[in-house]
């Protein structure tokens, strides 16, 4: 597609309960953020996949927290045992390298009841 | 610890105006900047960045000043637009992967 395509768009959950959200990048896009953001604050980075190296996954918050990402294909983040504070908006971001102006994907709503 | 700031969270200004948005850093380290858009339900979009090295660089209406001694930058719009209405969010960048984003400041341009 010609931009970041994230699913689902909204997602509820029960607390306790894991769940996991997806990123289509951009074709070819080699590397790949995961952000979130939480209500009335700004974008907390998560983690970041560049090609086949090892990601930088010194942004998550527990070890209820991980991702994955073959080569430079689709990334699954997953929570599991989801708390309240675990409610934000969970962003996907590409771009071609490091340093370029990143796609951002119309986000994950999550919200934790 | 906020490494980087955005302390107006809102700002309105008259369509035809200059728009100045104001960000301010604390890392010295930081050699990259960016500002991305972001309207209601649609993830960022970026708009303009800027390398250490430079002190300004200039996209159509969008001009973004760098002053490392002040560990400041401002994004320029110039001549505001309704259509620029939007959260502005300004990022930096080390060496490392993270981009440290700022908390965001509301645009409204009054037509």
């Amino acid at each position: 597609g010609a931009g970041v395509s994230q699913s689902p768009s909204n997602k509820v959950t029960e607390k306790g309960k894991d769940v996991e959200l997806r990123c289509d990048p951009i074709s070819g896009h080699t590397a790949l953020y995961w952000y979130r953001q939480r209500l009335g604050q700004g974008l907390e980075f998560l983690i970041y996949f560049q090609g086949n190296s090892a990601p930088d996954k010194s942004g998550l918050p527990s070890d209820r927290f991980s991702a994955e990402r073959t080569g430079e294909s689709v990334s699954t983040l997953t929570i599991q045992r989801t708390q309240q504070e675990d409610s934000a908006v969970y962003l996907c971001a590409s771009s071609l390298r490091r340093r370029g102006g990143y796609t951002f994907g119309s986000g994950t709503r999550l919200t934790v009841v | 610890d906020q490494q980087v700031k955005q302390n107006s969270p809102s700002l309105s200004v008259q369509e035809g105006r200059i728009s100045i948005l104001n960000c301010d850093y604390t890392n010295s380290m930081f050699d990259y900047f960016l500002w991305y858009k972001k309207y209601p339900a649609e993830g960022p979009t970026f708009l303009i960045s800027i390398s250490s090295i430079k002190d300004k660089n200039e996209d159509g209406r969008f001009t973004v000043f760098l002053n490392k001694s002040a560990k400041h930058l401002s994004l320029h719009i110039v001549p505001s637009q309704p259509g620029d209405s939007a959260v502005y969010f300004c990022a930096a960048s080390d060496t490392g992967n993270q981009f440290y984003f700022g908390t965001g400041t509301s645009l409204t341009v009054i037509p």
